[in-house]
């Protein structure tokens, strides 16, 4: 299994411009997550979904969309890139066993500078 | 959303014990208490979870206090490679979300 995977690694971006962050997940997951990280912060909840077809807002979900069209994707969309979404960006999955069984696997991040 | 509250840093000698305290002074009672780790800048790595009892797996031990005020996670033999950012996190009900802390970080010395 490779678990999840995100691509791209890394991207630069211009002010204005547009992209989609993908995420995808062999584990058959029902629970997905973005988060983002600043600098020397812990990660703050950008948007999740509790199964396809079906998401919702995090802490911080001003400037991002997504969608989950399939249990395996979860792609995080910027359409107007700002320098305040430069971060690291972290998908992460779940099993949706109940609080006993709610560990998340993480994605080796995205990091993206807006520049 | 109940809220962690952990120490910044901590130093441990390579091959001692390290434990890393949190307090969760608001923690409800269906709340479980999880703990991950974060090496450099990769994604966060889950260690052990418990809701009461004291857990311990091949990574770690977990004691939670009686009142669940408050949680230590114990590296038994820390190595180098343990030298992280560890987070306690308290799960919330219904949706699973996690609300991340700035954590404690461990450096652990040769």
């Amino acid at each position: 299994n490779a678990g999840v995977t995100q691509t791209p690694k890394f991207r630069i971006l211009k002010i204005g411009q547009s992209m989609t962050l993908q995420c995808t997940q062999d584990m058959n997951h029902n629970y997905m997550y973005w988060y983002r990280q600043d600098p020397g912060m812990g990660l703050k909840l950008i948007y999740y979904s509790v199964g396809a077809g079906i998401t919702d807002k995090g802490e911080v979900p001003n400037g991002y969309n997504v969608s989950r069209s399939t249990t395996e994707d979860f792609p995080l969309r910027l359409e107007l890139a700002a320098p305040s979404q430069t971060s690291v960006y972290f998908c992460a999955s779940s099993y949706s066993g109940g609080l006993a069984k709610n560990i998340q696997y993480f994605g080796a991040g995205t990091r993206l500078s807006v520049l | 959303d109940a809220k962690t509250t952990q120490p910044t840093s901590m130093d441990c000698a390579e091959g001692r014990a390290a434990n890393l305290p949190c307090n969760h002074s608001t923690i409800s009672g269906n709340e479980y208490v999880y703990w991950y780790r974060q090496i450099h800048s990769q994604g966060p790595q889950y260690i052990i979870h418990g809701l009461k009892n004291n857990e311990t797996n091949e990574m770690a031990s977990l004691i939670i206090t009686e009142d669940r005020k408050s949680s230590t996670l114990i590296l038994p033999h820390a190595t180098l490679r343990d030298t992280a950012v560890y987070y306690c996190i308290l799960t919330t009900s219904g949706t699973y979300k996690y609300i991340f802390g700035t954590g404690t970080r461990l450096k652990v010395l040769a």
